[in-house]
């Protein structure tokens, strides 16, 4: 195992609610990056955070924000949901900067109704 | 629009066969190749992460080549076990895109090992 842990395992949500995810990252890494696995697709990269800075950003709106906190764990939050949010929500942690390695959680599966 | 592809999609092979598997990405912005197994329900787990052309990396069965002058690379199982039944995923990530931080995956390669 990686090291990686991301919470909850699976949530249900409606569409219009907002939903916070979160990843805990390997210990001693300051980079946390999120992906999103919808059906059928390989993962997209959303957003990456290193020391508490966001610091890239994916084709996703708005109300896909995030944020790392000191420990540098990090939570994803997405407004008003809609059905295609459905999917699964990688996160990865690494160290910052132009390193390599990158060590995924287990994934959030969301399903929008 | 950095576009990953991977081939074949899926693949169903007997145990003991060898087997591979392909990866092409933009030949230009290179930085760096990934290849990571992915069980159900488990984290994906890192095998390679190639860098240089012409590379090649083995762990074990698994062994993967890189081209980077024309954008691919192969990832090789020798003689399959039940085991190896995972999706293998490829990524790239490219120097203007910030490095080996932000992957672009293809849409990977689910392998069925049977008895």
């Amino acid at each position: 195992e990686t090291g990686v842990t991301q919470s909850p395992t699976h949530l249900i949500k409606t569409r219009g609610q907002q939903v916070t995810l979160r990843c805990s990252s390997q210990s001693g890494h300051n980079t946390v990056s999120w992906y999103q696995q919808a059906l059928g697709q390989g993962p997209q990269f959303i957003f990456q955070y290193y020391r508490e800075e966001e610091n890239g950003r994916g084709n996703f709106p708005p109300r896909f924000s995030g944020l790392q906190f000191p420990n540098y764990s990090s939570e994803l939050n997405v407004n008003a949901l809609e059905l295609d949010d459905s999917a699964l929500y990688l996160c990865a942690s690494s160290l910052g900067g132009f390193s390599y390695e990158q060590y995924f959680g287990p994934g959030t599966r969301l399903t929008v109704t | 629009i950095l576009n990953v592809e991977q081939s074949p999609q899926s693949l169903h092979v007997q145990e003991g066969d060898s087997t591979n598997f392909t990866c092409s990405f933009p030949s230009s912005n290179f930085y760096a190749l990934h290849w990571y197994r992915w069980e159900t329900a488990k984290s994906p787990e890192a095998l390679f992460v190639m860098t240089l052309n012409g590379d090649e990396k083995k762990k074990g069965r698994i062994s993967a080549t890189l081209n980077t002058k024309e954008g691919y690379s192969y990832l090789y199982i020798k003689g399959s076990q039940p085991e190896d039944s995972a999706t293998y995923l490829c990524a790239f990530s490219g120097i203007l895109t910030g490095g080996g931080n932000k992957l672009t995956f293809g849409t990977g390669t689910q392998l069925k090992v049977e008895l």
